[in-house]
């Protein structure tokens, strides 16, 4: 069974604190995807990694930044979190194979606030 | 320009009805792939069908179908025999050859009523 897990559901952090957001995959998937989901807009693409330590800045990447050290692993990191980053964060990751249409899996998702 | 368009933002059904929920794309590629996602209140997103653009049939998967009308551009799910479970948020999603990137609507929350 396909797993995406993030590492947290929840998290209440203070402006300012540097934050990660972890998420990890089983599948061997080469791509892994960073998004943010806010009431009315849909899912914003942040970041997005198609090998490890390769990243490609997605629509909204100001004030995110990102790591890939192990091909199973995706990292969001806020350098400063600020209140307009409350929102919901989803993970999500795909083949990079030709051969189907490369559908994304996704993590449960993490709540962030920003107090 | 939006690539992905869901003018339903919200829809009411009746159980057991079937329901379609409307998607319409914009893309220049000859070559690209379309999707289907629900996201229950839970906040998961669960893959639910997938149409590529050369496919001559048009995807089912269960009670999920996706009426495929290449010229006019169109994508949208129908969803034979709803149930109180399918209550939920369905977005389409559009994949171009050129791209890993998977790009979504805003979205159709669906409400089944009992």
């Amino acid at each position: 069974d396909v797993k995406v897990t993030q590492s947290s559901r929840y998290l209440v952090k203070r402006t300012g604190e540097k934050v990660f957001l972890e998420c990890v995959q089983d599948m061997d998937h080469e791509n892994m995807f960073w998004y943010r989901q806010d009431p009315g807009l849909g899912l914003r693409l942040i970041y997005f990694s198609y090998d490890v330590k390769m990243k490609e800045k997605g629509d909204i990447p100001e004030g995110y930044s990102v790591s890939r050290e192990k091909k199973e692993r995706f990292s969001l990191i806020l350098e400063s979190a600020s209140t307009n980053q409350t929102s919901m964060y989803l993970c999500a990751s795909s083949t990079a194979s030709r051969d189907r249409g490369q559908e994304q899996y996704f993590g449960p998702g993490t709540r962030l606030t920003v107090t | 320009a939006q690539k992905i368009t869901q003018t339903q933002p919200g829809m009411f059904v009746q159980e057991k009805e079937a329901v379609t929920l409307d998607c319409t794309y914009d893309t220049s590629d000859p070559s690209y792939g379309l999707f289907w996602y629900k996201q229950p209140s839970s906040g998961e997103m669960i893959f639910l069908i997938y149409q590529g653009s050369y496919d001559q049939q048009n995807a089912t998967e269960g009670r999920y179908s996706l009426n495929f009308q290449k010229a006019r551009k169109s994508a949208n799910l129908v969803i034979s025999a709803s149930q109180l479970g399918d209550s939920a948020m369905y977005f389409c999603a559009m994949r171009e050859a050129k791209d890993d990137k998977i790009i979504f609507g805003k979205g159709t929350r669906l409400h089944i009523l009992p």
